[in-house]
């Protein structure tokens, strides 16, 4: 079974519009932090946000913000007044506290096409 | 304050020769994971490593590649007698900390190895 699913292979966005990109996860462990990464036409991986599994509140940095629902286990990313920029591939990822291996566990990924 | 630094950028080999790719960690940071990324692909863990030691292997393949992080220096994914098959895009990451769910990993540029 699929540890991250993200069920948008694609999405088409119009600028300054709100996006939102879902992401589901599996995990049994109690502890868990959940991460979003862009990742550019250039390649590189860019951290965006983090979510603790007992943060209290949904983590925000900027226009990015985490709409995270722990019963439903779904962390997707809202991204605020979308910009051309913003163009790029989308990872949610998952580390567990342990019983697993160390890295993160990615998602396959949702590409953004922010158009004018 | 440089991030994660990886060379070369990109790698071309023939089969049946050795790959080197080198990965030094931004500056307080002492834990290291290599990913690797197919094409249309999220990342998959490979191994993760601290100063002279393999914490977690369980990602790499068994035969054909090592990975090392030596006292000093950077970290080396180092894969033997290519194949077509390993074309992929190679990730490093660092964070000050392997332990907690909460660290974040922060991504070099990556190196692209294509085998001929």
């Amino acid at each position: 079974a699929q540890k991250i699913t993200q069920t948008q292979p694609g999405m088409f966005v119009q600028e300054k519009e709100a996006v939102t990109l879902d992401c589901t996860y599996d995990t049994s462990d109690p502890s868990y932090g959940l991460f979003w990464y862009k990742q550019p036409s250039s390649g590189e991986m860019i951290f965006l946000i983090y979510q603790g599994s007992y943060d209290q509140q949904n983590a925000t940095e900027g226009r990015y913000s985490l709409n995270f629902q722990k019963a439903r286990k779904s962390a997707n990313l809202v991204i605020s007044a979308s910009q051309l920029g913003d163009s790029a591939m989308y990872f949610c990822a998952m580390r567990e506290s342990g019983g697993g291996a160390d890295g993160l566990t990615f998602g396959k990924g949702t590409h953004l096409i922010i158009q004018p | 304050n440089a991030g994660v630094m990886q060379n070369p950028r990109h790698l071309v080999r023939r089969r049946g020769q050795e790959a080197r790719l080198r990965c030094s960690p931004m500056k307080g940071h002492s834990h290291v994971y290599w990913y690797r990324q197919l094409p249309e692909e999220g990342l998959k863990f490979m191994v993760y490593l601290q100063k002279e030691n393999i914490i977690d292997e369980s990602g790499m393949p068994k035969e054909r590649f090592s990975a090392e992080f030596p006292k000093e220096g950077p970290s080396i994914l180092r894969i033997q007698q290519v194949v077509r098959g390993d074309s992929a895009a190679y990730f490093c990451a660092s964070s000050p900390s392997g332990t907690m769910f909460t660290d974040t990993q922060y991504f070099g540029p990556g190196t692209r190895l294509t085998v001929l």
